[in-house]
């Protein structure tokens, strides 16, 4: 069976400071990946996708970026992050295929001080 | 936006009673899905409809869909505590394009 890992669960970190959060899966190959950023009380804000190894597509333009060096590994990163980037991310992925149904990882909840 | 919207925003009931949540959206789509989120937990998905189909059960779920007042409901029947959680639409637009989720529903089940 299929198994999404998000790590870390919970991270403080300075502004200023660089962040990678990373997102692993198992028991499928060429998944389709998200990342999604869950403010407080509030929906989901899709970041970044990819359909393959090293394809990323941007929704939202910002100080993150994301990047896919494996087949089923994501990473969410920053250089330099704002309180803004507070938030809950959550990883994801899909089959390819028409019905994108999507399988979501336990989540990091990052706080910015 | 082509971003659906549920309604309503927060929902409390008591145990056994029915809950349902509706959703709108804009656009045409392909297929409308519905998720549930624990608090501080990933989303789980619960049921898909395509745009061709109008009912859909799964237990204590029933799921309709009218592509004509682009609008979907999402009825737990006999509610539990258990159920208590947010509730997502989203909503695939064409063949290639992501799910757009909306901004939740809040049910509370009270025992």
């Amino acid at each position: 069976s299929q198994t999404i890992h998000q790590w870390p669960a919970t991270l403080v970190q300075p502004v200023g400071s660089p962040l990678s959060l990373e997102c692993t899966v198992e028991g499928t190959s060429n998944p389709n990946l998200y990342w999604y950023r869950q403010a407080a009380g509030r929906g989901l804000q899709l970041l970044f996708y990819s359909v393959g190894i090293g394809q990323i597509s941007s929704e939202v333009p910002q100080n993150l970026s994301a990047s896919r060096p494996q087949d089923r590994q994501f990473i969410l990163s920053s250089k330099k992050l704002l309180l803004s980037d507070s938030g809950f991310y959550l990883c994801a992925w899909s089959t390819t295929g028409a019905t994108y149904e999507q399988y979501f990882g336990p989540g990091t909840r990052l706080t910015v001080t | 936006s082509q971003q659906g919207e549920e309604d309503p925003q927060a929902l409390s009931i008591q145990e056994g009673e029915n809950a349902t949540m509706n959703c709108s959206y804009k656009t045409s789509i392909n297929n409308l899905q519905w998720y549930r989120q624990n608090s501080g937990r990933g989303l789980v998905h619960l049921i898909l409809i395509r745009s061709n189909e109008r009912e859909k059960h799964s237990g204590r779920l029933r799921v309709t869909l009218d592509t004509s007042k682009k609008s979907s409901s999402l009825l737990i029947t006999a509610s539990r505590a258990a159920d208590t959680a947010s509730y997502f639409c989203a909503t695939v637009f064409s063949g290639n394009t992501p799910l757009v989720f909306g901004k939740g529903t809040r049910l509370s089940v009270i025992a």
